[in-house]
């Protein structure tokens, strides 16, 4: 059961322009949601998280939005740069535990 | 490097095998947890461990498949009988209890 899903499996953006990679989850007991970054022949590394008690979270450049009643997470990132070329996984969890990861989303960010 | 730490890399083995992964958490991290990631999906959760204890086991671990933790620092994750199907990238994370878990870059598993 596919309780996470990144329906785009690539986005291309152009360097200084924003990316924004979106997430829909199912379950309404999921509390906690995460996005990780991985490149290739590397396991996946934490980028930015958000409990479900807040609706935005920055850092840097890069922030994430929670819209709990659409079950919808988006990660911004901007200005988008070369180096961010990666695939992206959105994950949640309904304890800090047990996380459900979406399929990815291949980012590939044009000089 | 104090990072998540898989060995070996990479396995190959023939159907029917048994193979045997190990995982070195982030040292101070009391939670363990393994997953499995094929190709064009996202990571699956198999397990997880609190110090030594199992705690979590998902529905996708066959009775094949055995994870232990005996001393609460590294894991192994044993596959007997190895089938076509158990190809796949298995990935180890830790955690602080409550904390963001921290990948290793995981160990892929050829079956011929």
């Amino acid at each position: 059961d596919q309780q996470v899903k990144q329906n785009s499996p690539s986005l291309s953006v152009q360097e200084g322009r924003i990316s924004i990679l979106n997430c829909d989850y199912t379950n309404s007991m999921f509390d906690y949601f995460l996005w990780y970054k991985k490149y290739p022949a590397e396991g996946p590394t934490f980028l930015i998280s958000i409990s479900s008690i807040k609706d935005k979270n920055e850092d840097g450049r890069f922030t994430v939005f929670l819209n709990k009643s659409a079950k919808h997470l988006s990660l911004h990132i901007v200005p988008s740069q070369p180096g961010d070329s990666a695939v992206y996984f959105c994950a949640a969890s309904a304890r800090v535990n047990d996380m459900r990861f979406g399929a990815g989303t291949r980012l590939t960010v044009k000089p | 490097d104090t990072g998540v730490s898989q060995d070996p890399r990479h396995k190959i083995t023939k159907r029917g095998q048994n193979v045997t992964f190990r995982c070195d958490p982030i040292s101070e991290h009391n939670r363990l947890y393994w997953y499995r990631q094929t190709l064009g999906q996202g990571p699956e959760f198999l397990t997880y461990f609190q110090n030594e204890a199992q705690l979590e086991k998902s529905r996708l671990l066959s009775d094949r498949f055995s994870a232990e933790r005996p001393k609460g620092s590294f894991s192994t994750l044993e596959i007997q009988r190895t089938e076509q199907g158990d190809s796949a990238m298995y990935l180890c994370a830790s955690s602080l209890t409550g904390g963001d878990q921290h990948f290793g870059d995981g160990t892929r598993l050829s079956i011929l």
